[in-house]
């Protein structure tokens, strides 16, 4: 069964750094691409960053280029992302998402989410 | 960026009854790159359709989607009680992807 656990989130002051972790388990990860979704409270799904399966290709969404990292290590089944310069509209649930399903690019499995609040 | 509108933003319907979400991009996405999630209350979204038209593992065959280059439909043939959740199709291609910004169903 494929599992994807994030952990990591918590209350942090504006300007303050956070590392999000993703475990994976239930499929090869190093065959698969990644990503991180993020939701703020209230609205809809927001797609920050990806991640190739090497971990040679990534994309950053706008809004989050320049202060978060996407990052991987196959070894371990994990998925990353650290965040720096955090601003109060990042307060968001973050969840990680697997790329590739029946041969497709699609965000066949998510995890549960994992609370970011940035607030002094 | 390709920008996906949705609508409408909420619909509320009886069990029983055929719901019709459309999906509009800005510009041209292979049907092979959208994707439709649903997300109930209080939990992580899940993908419902691939492809434009492909149900994922699971999904009830009331649930289709179809569609081409700028527009998408999501159908809910007959609807359910636990469909209550909100809809957002998404385009895959272009990573880190973007999302439409949601359509609500209410179930009267």
């Amino acid at each position: 069964e494929v599992q994807l656990v994030e952990s990591g989130g918590g209350l942090v002051q504006p300007g303050g750094s956070l590392r999000l972790s993703c475990a994976a388990s239930g499929f090869t990860f190093s065959n698969y691409e990644m990503n991180w979704v993020r939701q703020a409270p209230g609205k809809g799904l927001e797609g920050i960053s990806y991640i190739s399966s090497s971990g040679n290709t990534i994309y950053y969404a706008d809004s989050v280029k320049g202060r978060f990292t996407i990052s991987r290590d196959n070894a371990k089944n994990s998925l990353y992302l650290q965040m720096s310069s955090l601003r109060a509209e990042d307060t968001a649930i973050y969840y990680c998402a697997r790329g590739g399903y029946s041969g497709y690019v699609s965000f066949g499995y998510w995890g549960q989410g994992t609370l970011v609040t940035v607030s002094s | 960026e390709i920008v996906l509108t949705q609508s409408p933003g909420t619909l509320s319907l009886s069990p029983g009854e055929r719901a019709t979400l459309s999906c509009s991009a800005s510009q041209t996405i292979s049907s092979s790159n959208l994707a439709w999630y649903q997300q109930k209350p209080g939990q992580a979204p899940r993908l419902l359709i691939f492809g434009a038209s492909t149900r994922a593992t699971g999904i009830p065959d009331r649930f289709s989607g179809s569609g081409s280059g700028t527009d998408f439909t999501l159908t809910i043939s007959r609807l359910e009680p636990e469909d209550l959740a909100v809809y957002y199709c998404q385009q895959c291609g272009k990573s880190p992807g973007t999302f439409g910004q949601g359509t609500k169903v209410e179930i009267k």
